[in-house]
């Protein structure tokens, strides 16, 4: 398995434009997470998917973003007319959870998509 | 609110000079306290899980401790491939974690 993968690393785009990113997470986990992160700062928390089922937004998520995980493989984070508070390391990250998992939840971060809105 | 606050923002080194990384946190009832490593341009890196006041864990020259407020980052004799930013999360009962803003650590030669 080649770990958490997410496209693209970086993105450069205008103001006012749509950007999407999209997350493979590792093939057995069921729990899917983004979050975001900042300059100095520790990542913060979007939005988190069980299998398809999107099961917590973050307050931070606002309604220009959405997030899917179709067939609860892949998901993908879109942004509506980004902003340049936008800019930012959006990171995936992903862990396999059971009702009888006694060991911690791990998450398996990627390596992140930077974007930057001009 | 569960707040985790790490500290210091930065931390220099010398190659060989052991340190201490801070973690202090509230939390109305530890599931769980993370320690990641993260590099520059990469995702966090899972290093270890604390449950409960006492535990302790190892690895390499890393070693975290945990009481009933804070938890501790020990890095002994530390090389300049320890340079990272170390962070460390608290988890919630759906596993969601909340991080800290982190330490940066960087080790000279």
């Amino acid at each position: 398995d080649t770990g958490v993968s997410q496209d693209p690393r970086h993105k450069i785009t205008k103001r006012g434009q749509n950007v999407t990113f999209r997350c493979d997470p590792i093939s057995e986990h069921n729990r899917l997470y983004w979050y975001r992160q900042t300059l100095g700062q520790g990542p913060e928390f979007l939005t988190y998917f069980q299998n398809e089922a999107q099961l917590e937004k973050s307050r931070l998520l606002s309604d220009r973003f959405s997030a899917e995980r179709p067939k609860g493989s892949f998901s993908t984070l879109e942004i509506q007319r980004t902003e340049q508070g936008d800019s930012a390391m959006y990171l995936c990250a992903s862990s396999k959870i059971s009702s009888y998992q006694a060991s911690p939840n791990v998450l398996t971060f990627g390596a992140g998509s930077r974007l930057t809105v001009l | 609110e569960d707040q985790v606050t790490q500290s210091p923002e930065a931390l220099r080194l010398q190659e060989g000079e052991s340190s201490s990384l801070n973690c202090s946190y509230t939390v109305s009832g530890l599931r769980g306290l993370f320690w990641y490593r993260q590099d520059p341009g990469k995702g966090p890196e899972f290093l270890f899980t604390l449950y409960s006041a006492g535990e302790e864990k190892e690895k390499e020259r890393l070693k975290a401790t945990l009481t009933k407020k804070e938890s501790f980052l020990h890095i002994t004799a530390p090389k300049p491939e320890d340079s990272a930013t170390y962070l460390c999360a608290l988890t919630d009962s759906w596993g969601k974690l909340q991080f800290g803003a982190g330490t940066q650590v960087v080790v000279t030669p």
